[in-house]
């Protein structure tokens, strides 16, 4: 079983700053098996990036994905306010992250 | 427009029984594999259970297998969790998601989700 973990588990930022996020798994996976998901408080999870790097219908440019092997990231270029949230990946349609909440410095 | 409405949710004692079930619309239900994931009040995601656009297979997380069964009837666009034996660690919203399946795996569709509260 593959194994995800996230981090940081918490991050500070204030908007326009550049959020890194980190998903480490527990062996070697293959990017495609990939994806990230954005939640707020009260609503479903919502599709950011499938693929490792491929970005869902309507999600905006400055999130991006990257990361292969064992190593990925989720990249959001400038923080806008409706950016603060909870992040998750996800390998192979099953297993999620712990989750790392980007939230107001 | 793409919706997933789940149902069932409630309070039910230590050992009880649930029956949740999610009805789709606006996309064709049986070229999915329809999953269930729950989320523990203050908690992470937790994928639970999914299952084969055509049913012939199912898989679970090893915390509820032998307890839950998922099933599909695609000519009715919807998806059921049968819960039995339930506990307390079994509490949580529980969302119903789409995923393509294939080589790019994703949860494109979720429910808004339904309570499940497991408490004496």
């Amino acid at each position: 079983e593959i194994v995800l973990t996230q981090s940081p588990g918490t991050l500070s930022l204030s908007p326009g700053e550049r959020a890194t996020l980190s998903c480490r798994a527990s062996q070697s996976v293959t990017s495609t098996y990939l994806a990230w998901y954005q939640q707020k408080p009260g609503q479903a999870p919502r599709l950011l990036i499938y693929g490792a790097s491929s970005r869902a219908t309507g999600i905006p440019d400055r999130f991006s994905g990257s990361g292969s092997g064992t190593d990925f990231t989720l990249t959001i270029s400038r923080l806008e306010p409706e950016d603060f949230a909870v992040y998750y990946c996800q390998h192979r349609g099953s297993s999620f992250g712990g989750g790392t909440k980007v939230e107001f410095k | 427009e793409v919706q997933l409405v789940e149902s069932g949710g409630g309070l039910v004692q230590p050992g009880g029984s649930l029956r949740l079930s999610c009805a789709g619309s606006g996309f064709i239900l049986s070229s999915y594999w329809m999953n269930w994931v729950r989320q523990a009040p203050g908690k992470g995601l937790e994928w639970v259970a999914n299952i084969k656009p055509d049913g012939s297979e199912r898989w679970y997380v090893d915390s509820v297998k032998g307890r839950f069964t998922i099933s599909r009837d695609n000519a009715k666009s919807s998806l059921s969790l049968q819960m039995n034996n339930l506990r307390a660690e079994d509490t949580a919203l529980y969302y119903c998601a789409t995923d393509p399946g294939g080589y790019y795996p994703r949860f494109e569709y979720w429910g808004q989700g339904t309570p499940v509260t497991v408490s004496s």
